[in-house]
């Protein structure tokens, strides 16, 4: 699986959007980028994935390059709830089953009331 | 409620103890995977199981053994316990071809004294 490369820390203001990037300049063609974050030492929670063309579900949108090198996580509208380690991942999506989640350290993203 | 449920929450071990952490999912998915977090770190897998019947090392199994005991519950043990193995261990499972991501449960905090 690609490597990501992700900046340690950042902060947001509250209410305001985070823009979280996420860089992965050696993905392949069939590897999906993931986001997850975890909250305070829990388990870590999905997010939204992408391919190739932008994503918005409930949570986040996802931003990615023409060029698949790089992407951008969106939280639009941030609340204290948000403060979390945010990881990007990329993974191969197969049917076999030994495909395995690679993490990094993330961005443990602070909201700023 | 459908999810992964591991136990036991918290635990305390003395050097050379052994135990098993538990780890059950109701949502009849393929695969499963233990992973362990230290502090200021992302996850590290030990091990996963791709199906029943079948078990992987991961990036970190030396000390672990592990055991898929059926589709629901996938077992890691620590045979003689070490002070290095103070971590907070989550399992995930994931099911064929499911592209919405991995769940994780709420962790185990195992300190070995």
């Amino acid at each position: 699986d690609a490597k990501t490369t992700q900046p340690p820390s950042m902060d947001c203001a509250e209410g305001r959007a985070a823009n979280l990037p996420c860089n992965h300049s050696t993905i392949s063609g069939n590897e999906y980028v993931y986001w997850y974050r975890q909250i305070h030492s829990q388990g870590p929670q999905y997010i939204i994935h992408g391919l190739k063309n932008n994503e918005t579900n409930e949570m986040a949108s996802l931003i990615i390059t023409e060029d698949r090198k790089s992407s951008t996580l969106i939280l639009p509208h941030a609340t204290l709830r948000d403060t979390a380690v945010y990881y990007c991942i990329v993974r191969v999506a197969s049917n076999f089953g030994n495909e395995k989640l690679t993490f990094g350290t993330g961005t443990r993203l602070t909201i700023i009331p | 409620n459908a999810g992964v449920t591991q136990t036991p929450k918290f635990q305390v071990l003395k050097t050379g103890q052994s135990m098993t952490l538990q780890c059950a999912q109701d949502m009849n998915h393929n695969s499963m995977y233990w992973y362990r977090q230290d502090p200021g770190m992302g996850l590290r897998l030990i091990y996963y199981s791709a199906s029943e019947g079948t078990t992987d090392k991961g990036e970190v199994p030396n000390g672990y053994n592990v055991s898929r005991l059926n589709k629901r519950e996938f077992s890691l043990r620590l045979e003689s316990a070490a002070p290095s193995q103070t971590s907070v261990y989550f399992c995930a499972s994931l099911f064929f071809g499911d592209s919405y991501g991995y769940t994780f449960g709420s962790g185990t905090r195992l300190t070995v004294v």
